[in-house]
């Protein structure tokens, strides 16, 4: 599985834009790249998942250069509730049953 | 609610006693994972099953714990003879394999059983 690098925390403010930007240099030609967020006390819950250039839903922009050997989780405009540990795994579908988190990024917003 | 849901949220026990969780996944999804959670780190994977089959399980998963889906629906996981170190968050998740057509299944995740072995 490709080792994922991200910061351990990153500090902002409400109404700011917030970038998390995952290292995947030893990414696989099958490899996706997905994003969970974790609040306190619950489980992991998906935000977004792709493959190569841009992904964007209602929650978060993923961003992936051409060489895809880093990502960048881009979450608009963001309130008090994103408050969250966010994790970059990378892998392929054959293996997606095994999940491998590292120690993810904890992201504080302050009013 | 229709999300998966674990009992209890919370376990207290003494070392050397036996616990058992519940998971109770979104219904018809086929595939159905145990995590566990340390403070400060990510899940790290257990097992999973698929219906009724448990496929893999991680070197993490001693032969202390046991886990089962009897029926492809809801699944239990026993811990016994409980150590300290077995002082975690368990976490289930679940997903519709095959589900995507392309990349990888979403796993949706439950609220966890936090344990705390005294």
């Amino acid at each position: 599985l490709a080792k994922t690098t991200q910061p351990i925390s990153m500090d902002s403010y409400e109404g700011q834009e917030v970038n998390i930007t995952c290292s995947h240099n030893n990414i696989a030609t099958n490899d996706y790249i997905t994003w969970y967020q974790q609040f306190p006390s619950q489980g992991p819950r998906f935000i977004i998942q792709g493959y190569k250039t841009k992904v964007t839903n209602e929650v978060a922009s993923l961003f992936i250069p051409a060489d895809r050997k880093s990502s960048t989780l881009s979450l608009p405009r963001v309130s008090l509730s994103d408050t969250a540990v966010y994790y970059c795994l990378v892998g392929p579908p054959s293996n997606d049953y095994k999940l491998s988190f590292g120690a993810g990024t904890t992201v504080t917003v302050r009013a | 609610d229709t999300g998966v849901s674990q009992d209890p949220r919370h376990k207290i026990t003494k070392r050397g006693q036996n616990v058992t969780f519940r998971c109770d996944p979104i219904s018809e999804h086929n595939r159905l994972y145990w995590y566990r959670q340390t403070l400060g780190q990510g899940p790290e994977f257990l097992t999973y099953f698929q219906n009724e089959a448990q496929l893999e399980k991680s070197r993490l998963l001693s032969d202390r714990f046991s886990a089962e889906r009897p029926k492809g629906s809801f699944s239990t996981l026993e811990i016994q003879r409980t150590e300290q170190g077995d002082s975690a968050m368990y976490l289930c998740a679940s997903s519709l394999f095959g589900s995507e057509l392309a990349g990888t299944d979403t796993q949706y995740f439950g609220p966890g059983t936090r344990l705390t072995v005294l």
